[in-house]
């Protein structure tokens, strides 16, 4: 199985701050990265998928990049209701893989 | 409005068995692969099974094949994870959800409010 990592595993930072996460695959996965955004105690939300395109409702702060094996999820301005973890999925292989997550809280 | 409930959760022996049902609606069921995803306590999320809009495709992470089995009834509009051989670690907070596309290599746009499991003896 792909295995993916992210960096750094939680992060401290104001509102307002831009905010940048990391994701990275054991091997190459072209564009076929998603991000999720979880907050306590509730389901996971769809973010970014195929790298870079945005799901419909999600505010444009929110951008994803990257290619192959390296990945990035930035917030280009923290707003108060962004604090949460962040995750990455690979869906270029099954099974499918989490990274382990980014807690983004604040400062 | 897309809803997705989940059912069956509980508290299992190890060893044992449980089936979590989700009952999808608000969308047309067949088109779109459903997916389950775990979350231990206090931990990150776990990616755990897939099944095709057709019901063709199933896919399983490694650590659950072989004793899960998912799978989708188009009548009564539900995906079923079927747990068999349960183990301690098997205990989580299950969550179903809906496939943005038919194939169930994909990302996920609605999902379940998710149904706890705790297999302990």
């Amino acid at each position: 199985a792909i295995q993916m990592t992210q960096s750094p595993s939680s992060l401290s930072a104001s509102v307002g701050d831009r905010v940048t996460i990391t994701c990275r695959a054991s091997q190459g996965i072209g564009n076929d990265l998603g991000w999720y955004q979880q907050k306590p105690g509730k389901a996971p939300k769809l973010l970014i998928y195929a790298a870079s395109s945005l799901q419909s409702g999600v505010p444009s702060r929110f951008g994803g990049s990257g290619s192959g094996t390296d990945f990035t999820l930035t917030i280009s301005s923290l707003q108060p209701e962004d604090f949460a973890t962040y995750y990455c999925l690979q869906d270029y292989n099954h099974p499918q893989t989490f990274g382990p997550g980014t807690k983004v809280d604040l400062k | 409005e897309v809803q997705l409930l989940e059912s069956g959760g509980g508290l299992a022996q190890p060893g044992g068995s449980l089936r979590l049902s989700c009952a999808a609606s608000g969308f047309t069921f067949n088109t779109y692969a459903m997916t389950w995803v775990r979350q231990a306590p206090g931990k990150g999320l776990e990616w755990v099974s897939g099944i095709s809009g057709s019901g063709v495709g199933t896919y399983y992470a490694d650590s659950v094949r072989g004793r899960f089995t998912i799978s989708r009834d188009k009548s009564r509009k539900t995906v079923d994870l079927q747990m068999d051989s349960l183990r301690a670690e098997d205990t989580a907070t299950y969550f179903c959800a809906k496939g943005v596309g038919g194939i169930a290599l994909t990302h996920n746009d609605f999902w379940g409010q998710g149904i706890r499991v705790i297999v302990s003896s």
